[in-house]
């Protein structure tokens, strides 16, 4: 089964500077998706950035921008020139590519980040 | 527009009561899923659904239970059974292969009293 580890519940940044989230995954397929989502204190979930597996080239969504590393299953968001509507808790995701009956999301437990002025 | 929509927003209950969530969603997606927010805490998938009439359980089905009889349609029951039922609920919906993400809807908080 596959899994998803971030190991930071909490982080903060000082505004305008930039911060990077970690994240892990684990699986055995070798074609899949993962995801970055935002949850401001509005709790609604924002879909921040996705990444295909098979395609060497980082995803990147205008401040925010991966750094994904196949081989050692890393998939880390890097948010630039942080701002204060970047507080949030955001989780990172996995998405098999393979379509079976089984087919969901799976969510890390989530980082914290606190956006110091 | 397109969109998910939960119903209701806020919901109180008093303890012994079943109590059902409503979501829908009008963007074809065939794929629909409830999880579940405790407060700080990460989301645990409840119920799923890739196709009508068809569901599956989640990590955490104990104490509810979902139908899916329309495409659009995905509604959640918080039985009797839920020991701990208050708790943030999220719907959500998606499109069944290409990777796509998930949709949300914005939530119902549940308080049972």
């Amino acid at each position: 089964a596959q899994t998803v580890t971030q190991s930071q519940p909490e982080m903060s940044v000082q505004e305008a500077e930039t911060v990077t989230l970690s994240c892990t995954y684990d699986t055995s397929e070798s074609d899949y998706y993962l995801f970055w989502y935002k949850q401001p204190p509005s709790r609604q979930m924002i879909l921040v950035i996705r990444q295909e597996a098979y395609k060497q080239q980082n995803a990147t969504e205008n401040r925010f921008s991966v750094n994904f590393q196949k081989a050692a299953k890393s998939f880390s968001l890097k948010i630039s020139d942080s701002q204060l509507g970047d507080a949030a808790m955001y989780f990172c995701a996995y998405r098999s590519a393979y379509m079976n009956r089984d087919d969901k999301i799976i969510f890390g437990k989530g980082t914290r980040l606190h956006i110091l002025p | 527009d397109g969109g998910i929509t939960q119903s209701p927003k806020y919901l109180f209950r008093k303890e012994g009561q079943n109590v059902t969530l409503s979501c829908e969603q009008n963007l074809n997606h065939d794929a629909m899923y409830w999880y579940r927010q405790d407060p700080g805490q990460g989301l645990r998938l409840i119920y799923y659904s890739q196709i009508v009439n068809d569901f599956q359980k989640g990590d955490i089905a104990e104490g509810y239970s979902v139908s899916r009889e329309k495409k659009e349609s995905f509604p959640l029951t918080v039985t009797s059974a839920q020991k701990n039922p208050t708790a943030f609920y999220l719907c959500a919906s998606s499109i069944r292969q290409g990777g796509g993400g998930y949709t949300f809807g914005s939530g119902t908080r549940l308080t049972v009293v």
